[in-house]
């Protein structure tokens, strides 16, 4: 089945500054890859996700890149806040069904805990 | 995004005793539900995949009897929890999925069994 790993376990950066999530996946079959941010006792909120189709995609301060070669995806929040302070989690699966359109089981990276220092 | 919510949010129960948690999708239909366990400090484990109208499809290790899973409805999904233990206390968190890639998560269920 599906491994994803996930890096670093923990992050932390001072406000203004970058950070960068990584995640690699086993399964070349994979072609979706959300990432979820989780506060505690919250269930898991999808902030971006990007399609194997594409390489990179952007939303304001929060992009990912996918580099299907070498199987693996990254998260880049930029300019960070330190309300985005949480734990990140990347996750991949693959479509199942005719035309691609619907989705398989998620399997989920460990998990990064992001500290923003104000 | 899609709003899924999970009632209850939190429950305690005695050991021995069965737990209802139900998942709804408020603004969609969803054809796919997923059920998830997460310990502190954790990641999120797959429990089951739940379509709607058939059975259950759970991951290895999970016993289905333990945790029966209905999916009655496009929007409605149950998980129980039988003869609750101390080990079963976790987060139990669902998802729901309509014709599309995402996946939209409930805020979750803290069941702690005494």
């Amino acid at each position: 089945g599906e491994n994803v790993e996930q890096h670093p376990s923990t992050l932390s950066v001072q406000e203004g500054d970058s950070a960068v999530i990584k995640c690699t996946y086993s399964d070349s079959a994979s072609n979706y890859f959300p990432w979820y941010k989780q506060e505690l006792g919250k269930g898991p909120q999808l902030i971006i996700d990007i399609r194997s189709n594409v390489g990179e995609k952007k939303d304001q301060r929060i992009a990912v890149t996918l580099n299907k070669t070498a199987k693996h995806f990254s998260l880049h929040i930029t300019e960070t806040q330190p309300e985005d302070s949480a734990v990140y989690f990347c996750a991949a699966s693959k479509s199942r069904g005719a035309g691609g359109t619907s989705y398989g089981k998620l399997t989920f990276g460990q998990g990064t805990i992001l500290t923003v220092h104000p | 995004g899609a709003v899924v919510s999970q009632h209850p949010s939190w429950v305690i129960c005695k050991s021995g005793t069965s737990v209802k948690i139900e998942c709804r999708s408020l603004d969609f239909q969803a054809t796919t539900m997923f059920w998830y366990r997460q310990f502190p400090k954790q990641s999120l484990m797959l429990m089951a995949t739940s379509n709607e109208g058939s059975k259950a499809t759970y991951e290895q290790g999970v016993e289905k009897d333990k945790f029966l899973i209905n999916h009655a409805s496009l929007t409605l999904s149950t998980l129980t929890v039988t003869s609750a233990h101390p080990e079963d206390s976790s987060f139990y968190i669902c998802s729901a999925g309509g014709n599309s890639y995402e996946q939209y998560f409930g805020p979750g269920t803290r069941l702690t069994v005494t």
